[in-house]
């Protein structure tokens, strides 16, 4: 079975502080990709990175970087000298193996809230 | 126009009316979704269609009766609904891919609300 854990319900930071959001996958799959979305309160789901899992490096984008380490079958997201428009939901999800239009499996999110 | 575009972005109907959500991608993708995403509750996957086929269902009232006449459009039929369906219904599309995975494009949306 699948599933995502994203233990971290809420998190509250003050602007320019760094937050790390952490996520925990279970697959037993092989060959699986992950994803970070972003929830703004407009409710649209915006997709932020995808990593397959052959690929450990860690990426970074501006003030946003991400860390896979598949041997605690983690991906966590590091979001660096906050802004207040990075208050959102985050959602980590995890799609298994290939087989097709594969549903994504999402976590609950995370809602970071990022004070001025 | 922007990938995926949801209409109406706000809803609001009572339990025996008859209402439909609307769900269009312009990103040339051959599947699209409908999730349903409740207050405190994690998102939920309803629909799967994968070349205008129902590939997925994941054991929804049948008062949600979706419909994809196209690769591009699709559509979510409500009938005498609960209020406890009020919720933000979100649609999305992907391109299966073996090489690039499955990544889903959201749209913005349906608030919708039963009285």
């Amino acid at each position: 079975a699948q599933k995502v854990t994203q233990a971290q319900t809420e998190i509250s930071v003050v602007e320019k502080e760094d937050v790390t959001l952490d996520c925990v996958y279970e697959t037993r799959d092989t060959t699986y990709y992950l994803f970070w979305y972003k929830q703004p309160p407009s409710g649209e789901l915006v997709f932020l990175i995808r990593r397959n899992s052959f690929d450990e490096q860690n990426e970074i984008s501006g003030r946003y970087s991400w860390n896979f380490q598949k041997s605690t079958s983690s991906f966590n997201f590091t979001i660096t000298a906050s802004q207040v428009v990075d208050s959102a939901v985050y959602f980590c999800a995890l799609s298994p193996s290939f087989s097709g239009n594969t549903p994504l499996v999402f976590g609950k999110g995370t809602r970071l809230s990022v004070i001025a | 126009e922007t990938g995926v575009t949801q209409t109406p972005r706000h809803l609001v109907m009572g339990m025996t009316n008859k209402k439909s959500l609307k769900c269009e991608q312009h990103l040339g993708h051959n599947a699209m979704y409908w999730y349903k995403q409740s207050a405190k509750k994690p998102l939920e996957l309803m629909f799967v269609y994968n070349f205008k086929e129902q590939t997925e269902n994941n054991s929804v009232p049948s008062r949600f009766s979706p419909e994809c006449p196209n690769s591009s459009h699709l559509f979510l039929h409500l009938h005498t609904l609960q209020p406890e369906d009020s919720a933000l219904y979100l649609c999305a599309s992907s391109q299966a891919d073996r090489d690039r995975g499955d990544t889903q494009y959201f749209g913005p949306g349906t608030r919708l609300t039963v009285l």
